[in-house]
């Protein structure tokens, strides 16, 4: 099965500056790449996803590349806000089968 | 629309003991699925299923079961619980099977003693 791998694990960055979180995938047919967001308490929530046919998407402040050649895709946030703190997951899969999440990245964005 | 809802939201079970956990769904999406959460380990699927009366298995489905008898339930069955069962499980639902955004519902916290 797929196996996905976040980096880092936690993360700390000053208000205003970019924050990027990496993940690596094994499964070549996976093709299905979301993001989620998980504020404490809370349930994950989308906040952008990207499919193997495209190598970049961006929605404001939230960009995602990949690179299906060496099985990695990024998550880039410019110009953090305290807001943004929270947990981030990659997920990797075949559409929705059997998707894989990884580990998680503890963003803490300091005022 | 309330989305994806779960029952109970918190439940504490001695080892041994059986239960289901609740799910359910108003948005007639085909796909619904059962997570685990652990510190550090992010979500594992345990079951999902592409359809009412089809289900199948994730990643960690021992001592789990599920149904699906109708498009907007999506049951998790804990047969006999173990401690190492203790976790935070959320359901989550999709249009399909599809690359689609999953909805999670807010989960449910067991706790096994």
């Amino acid at each position: 099965g797929e196996n996905v791998e976040q980096h880092p694990s936690t993360l700390s960055v000053q208000e205003g500056d970019s924050a990027v979180i990496k993940c690596t995938y094994s499964d070549s047919a996976s093709n299905y790449f979301p993001w989620y967001k998980q504020e404490l308490g809370k349930r994950p929530q989308l906040i952008i996803d990207i499919r193997s046919n495209v190598g970049e998407k961006k929605d404001q402040r939230i960009a995602v590349t990949l690179n299906k050649t060496a099985k990695h895709f990024s998550l880039h946030i410019t110009e953090t806000q305290p807001e943004d703190s929270a947990v981030y997951f990659c997920a990797a899969g075949y559409n929705n089968n059997d998707m894989r999440f990884g580990a998680g990245t503890r963003l803490t964005v300091k005022p | 629309n309330a989305g994806v809802t779960q029952t109970p939201k918190f439940q504490v079970l001695k080892t041994g003991q059986s239960m289901t956990l609740q799910c359910a769904q108003d948005m007639n999406h085909e796909y619904m699925s059962w997570y685990r959460q652990d510190p550090g380990m992010g979500l594992r699927l345990i079951h999902y299923s592409v359809g009412a009366g089809i289900t199948d298995q994730g990643e960690v489905p021992n001592g789990y079961n599920v149904s699906r008898s109708t498009t907007e339930d999506f049951p998790l069955r804990l047969l006999s619980a173990a401690p190492s069962q203790t976790s935070v499980y959320f359901c989550a639902s999709s249009y399909s099977q599809g690359a689609y955004e999953q909805y999670f519902g807010p989960g449910t916290r067991l706790t096994v003693t």
